[in-house]
């Protein structure tokens, strides 16, 4: 089982539609959980971080955490073409920022 | 947020030769960085982790004496990829904790391609 597990997309929706994405994580012990943009050809960029159970919300993006069920998941409200990138899923396991374990990405293209 | 420069962009060289990729941490210290290649439509894989003034730990299957690692201050950390081959082409890039408040600072990435 890999320890980052997303739903492999590529995932596409409309314009001011909401796009939802999903990730499972195989260490009940992770603590650290983030959501990474990346254009083609760019580094990542840090979308959301999250660390307890629960909803989190930026602008238009919201995070929730289940540990229990060891699901993270990110949606975008409102999504915009420039919204149209690949997505990661990252977790950290331990309490200090050690190593990051990546999913594979999902593929999303908000057309208009 | 903070800054990780990382030098340079992009690179062609041919085989057989070496080339080297900066990280420099710009307004903190980066006693750790991450080091991660990615391929085309892959995601971003952990080749090693180096320490400030130690040896730098590499991830299995990663040659430690082709992907040369130095840490030797606060705020540079290095990625020599000795005697090229094509195979090593790639995206690769540095990451460096910032703190729990911050998370991670992405370096932009280096384009490798080897002829």
């Amino acid at each position: 089982q890999k320890e980052v597990e997303q739903n492999s997309g590529p995932l596409s929706v409309p314009e001011g539609a909401i796009a939802s994405l999903n990730c499972t994580y195989s260490d009940r012990v992770s603590q650290s959980f983030f959501w990474y943009r990346q254009y083609s050809g760019k580094s990542p960029e840090l979308i959301m971080s999250i660390y307890s159970n629960g909803d989190k919300e930026d602008g238009r993006f919201t995070a929730q955490l289940n540990k229990a069920s060891q699901y993270v998941s990110l949606l975008i409200r409102d999504s915009q073409p420039s919204d149209s990138a690949t997505y990661l899923c990252a977790v950290n396991r331990g309490s200090t920022l050690g190593r990051l374990y990546f999913g594979r990405g999902t593929q999303l293209t908000v057309w208009p | 947020g903070a800054v990780v420069s990382q030098h340079p962009s992009w690179v062609i060289c041919k085989s057989g030769t070496s080339v080297k990729i900066e990280c420099r941490s710009l307004d903190f210290q980066a006693t750790t960085m991450f080091w991660y290649r990615q391929f085309p439509k892959q995601s971003l894989m952990l080749m090693a982790t180096s320490n400030e003034g130690s040896k730098a730990t590499y991830e299995q299957g990663v040659e430690k004496d082709k992907f040369l690692i130095n840490h030797a201050s606060l705020t540079l950390s290095t990625l020599t990829v000795t005697s090229a081959h094509p195979e090593d082409s790639s995206f690769y890039i540095c990451s460096a904790p910032e703190g729990l408040s911050y998370g991670y600072t992405f370096g932009s990435g280096t384009r490798l391609t080897v002829v």
